[in-house]
């Protein structure tokens, strides 16, 4: 199957700072890139949909000035958590679809897990 | 939108034995839906998935089936081992290029050695 890397994997950070997280589709180009959010033993949470190089379209109740998503080429996608606070502390994962024969398949990253402290 | 129901939260079998994990689905335009395995940490991994125009897909011990007209598809892992213990969550989605995945809330499959 298709690789998605994410990185860091891993990052704890200070309340009010921002993190930035990437996720890259290593070995196709990826058209459309997903960000979710998972919360201990529950499932994913759909964020926000990117597309490469038009803005993303976020999910009812997720505020985009504080998730900020970059789909600059078709084979990386940015999240960045401005301001991060406690309540951000979570683990975020990307997947990327290849909107070509793959078709509807979702290929997911590793995830990263933020620690805010 | 789609709603994805999944019962039960959680199931525990004794290896070797069969487990079956059903999921129901309400919007009768989705055509796909996966299968993905997640262990504790870990990314979530396509097992195994079905479109809308076949009834059943088999890879190994795992299969799919689907029934459009109830509207739900079950997965089927049999002679369990206690690798296939993990969270397993089943998804639905329709073909096209603003389609996003709905996820059910996983089951949490035990195996007991």
């Amino acid at each position: 199957g298709a690789v998605v890397s994410q990185h860091p994997s891993r990052v704890i950070c200070k309340s009010g700072t921002s993190v930035k997280i990437e996720c890259r589709s290593l070995d196709f180009q990826a058209t459309t890139m997903f960000w979710y959010r998972q919360f201990p033993k529950k499932s994913l949470m759909l964020m926000a949909t990117s597309n490469e190089g038009s803005k993303a379209t976020y999910e009812q109740g997720v505020e985009k000035d504080k998730f900020l998503i970059n789909h600059a080429s078709l084979t990386l996608s940015t999240l960045t958590v401005t301001s991060a606070h406690p309540e951000d502390s979570s683990f975020y994962i990307c997947s990327a679809r290849d909107g070509g024969e793959i078709g509807n398949e979702q290929f997911f990253g590793p995830g990263t897990r933020l620690t805010v402290l | 939108g789609e709603n994805v129901e999944q019962h039960p939260s959680t199931l525990s079998v004794q290896e070797g034995d069969s487990a079956v994990i059903k999921c129901t689905y309400s919007d009768s335009a989705s055509n796909y839906f996966p299968w993905y395995k997640q262990e504790l940490g870990k990314r979530p991994q396509l097992i195994i998935d079905i479109r809308s125009n076949v009834g059943e897909k088999k890879d190994q011990r795992i299969a799919v089936t689907l029934n459009k007209t109830a509207k739900h598809f079950s997965l089927h892992i049999t002679e369990t081992q206690p690798e296939d213990s993990a969270v397993y969550f089943c998804a639905a989605t329709y073909t096209g290029a603003n389609s996003k995945l709905t996820f059910g809330k996983g089951i949490t499959l035990s195996v007991r050695p």
